[in-house]
């Protein structure tokens, strides 16, 4: 699996639009990034996931260059309630058996008022 | 309807006890995984299985015994407990459809004393 790096924390403000970079520069051509977000006492939560370009829904934007070498996780206007840990996972499609997430250590986003 | 669901959410007990945290999911998947979040809140598999099959078994002491009675049940039983098993404990489970992620539960706060 390829090793990924991500900021350990960050700060923002209700309202502001965050930007998490994942760095992935050992990313092999079959595997996907996938990102989680884990609220205190919860299990982590599927936020998105894509191969290449961007990837869009309800909850955040997922770009990706095209070297793939890294990524981006955005959250547009977050709000407190965006305070988490968010984990950015890149590997082979996670649907085979035999297969499981391997977790880092995550950026702790701290959202304030 | 909880998709995943895990009993006890809390146990305190003490050194050597034996005890069984159970899970299920009512989702269909066909996978199930064991986690364990230390204080340092890393995430690292434990067990994998695949329709009652165990398919994942990373290096965790005999003393950590999945069983899996059906494919919505995935149950971790704990032998001699000590110290350095108190954790949370998450169950997920993963169905065939890569883009949906994995489903975890709320997790099961293990305390020994």
């Amino acid at each position: 699996l390829a090793k990924t790096t991500q900021p350990i924390s960050m700060d923002s403000y209700e309202g502001q639009e965050v930007n998490i970079t994942c760095s992935h520069n050992n990313i092999a051509t079959n595997d996907y990034i996938t990102w989680y977000q884990q609220f205190p006492s919860q299990g982590p939560r599927f936020i998105i996931q894509g191969y290449k370009t961007k990837v869009t829904n309800e909850v955040a934007s997922l770009f990706i260059p095209a070297d793939r070498k890294s990524s981006t996780l955005s959250l547009p206007r977050v709000s407190l309630s965006d305070t988490a840990v968010y984990y950015c996972l890149v590997g082979g499609p996670f649907n085979q058996a035999g297969t499981a997430l391997i977790f880092g250590k995550g950026t702790t986003l701290s959202v304030s008022s | 309807d909880t998709a995943v669901s895990q009993t006890p959410k809390y146990l305190v007990t003490q050194m050597g006890n034996d005890k069984s945290i159970k899970c299920e999911q009512n989702l269909g998947h066909d996978t199930m995984y064991w986690y364990k979040q230390d204080s340092k809140k890393f995430l690292k598999i434990m067990f994998s299985y695949n329709n009652k099959e165990l398919i994942i078994n990373e290096t965790v002491p005999n003393r950590f015994s999945p069983k899996s009675p059906d494919k919505a049940h995935l149950n971790l039983h704990i032998n001699s407990l000590e110290l350095g098993d108190s954790a949370v404990y998450f169950c997920a489970s993963r169905g065939t459809d890569r883009g949906l992620g994995y489903t975890f539960g709320s997790g099961t706060r293990l305390t020994v004393v």
